[in-house]
């Protein structure tokens, strides 16, 4: 079956423009999560959706970040008035259930700012 | 506070060898750990994972052993494969909580 799916595959944007980042989990998991990778580093998380429960937020870098996910599925992270350090990709995740479980990962989506 | 480190950024291994990538993890209630294969252009791939009441655990052709007294996870792959090069994570899961922590990662150099 189709994996996570994720778009754009690249985008750049100038400094201090909206971007958004679209994620299409694998049908039927109900967790989702957004990851963010600066070159040569580890994965860093950033927010957690479960069904139908409040989003776990903790990891958001600052209040120009924000994601929704609408009808459990759909997940789109939001990045305002960008700035060079957003520059990353941002990988978006699925799983079954919550917590310890198997994430599938997409293919990431490739942020520059300029 | 809750960390998971990688103890070598590099590591290179000729075709047909056995690779060991080490893991350290510092927080002693992480009750799952999963290792991650990350090719280039790509998202992370699940290679295996084991749970806290586990100290070994078999694949195809990897194994995770996973020492709790010292906090320290290792990910074994025989007969290494110019395939299998690629950038390895481990990561540590504790319950409760909604997140994967994930190490920096070990680039894995497979030389002909």
């Amino acid at each position: 079956g189709a994996g996570v799916s994720q778009s754009p595959s690249n985008k750049v944007t100038e400094k201090g423009k909206d971007v958004e980042l679209r994620c299409d989990p694998i049908s039927g998991h109900t967790a989702l999560y957004w990851y963010r990778q600066s070159l040569g580093q580890g994965l860093e998380f950033l927010i957690y959706f479960q069904g139908n429960s409040a989003p776990d937020k903790s990891g958001l870098p600052s209040d120009r970040f924000s994601a929704e996910r609408t009808g459990g599925s759909v997940s789109t992270l939001t990045i305002q008035r960008t700035q060079q350090e957003d520059s990353a990709v941002y990988l978006c995740a699925s799983s079954f259930q919550r917590g310890a479980s198997e994430q599938y990962f997409g293919p990431g989506t490739r942020l520059t700012v300029t | 506070g809750e960390s998971v480190g990688l103890h070598l950024p590099t590591l290179s291994v000729q075709e047909g060898d056995n690779s060991i990538i080490n893991c350290a993890y510092s927080n002693s209630a992480s009750d799952y750990f999963i290792w991650y294969k990350q090719e280039s252009g790509k998202g992370p791939q699940f290679i295996i994972d084991i749970r806290s009441n586990m100290d070994k655990r078999q694949g195809q052709r990897v194994t995770v052993l996973l020492n709790k007294t010292v906090k320290h996870l290792s990910l074994q792959i025989a007969a290494t494969q110019p395939g299998d090069s690629a950038v390895y994570f481990c990561a540590d899961y504790t319950g409760g909580g909604n997140k994967l922590t994930f190490g920096t990662g070990t680039q894995l150099k497979v030389e002909l």
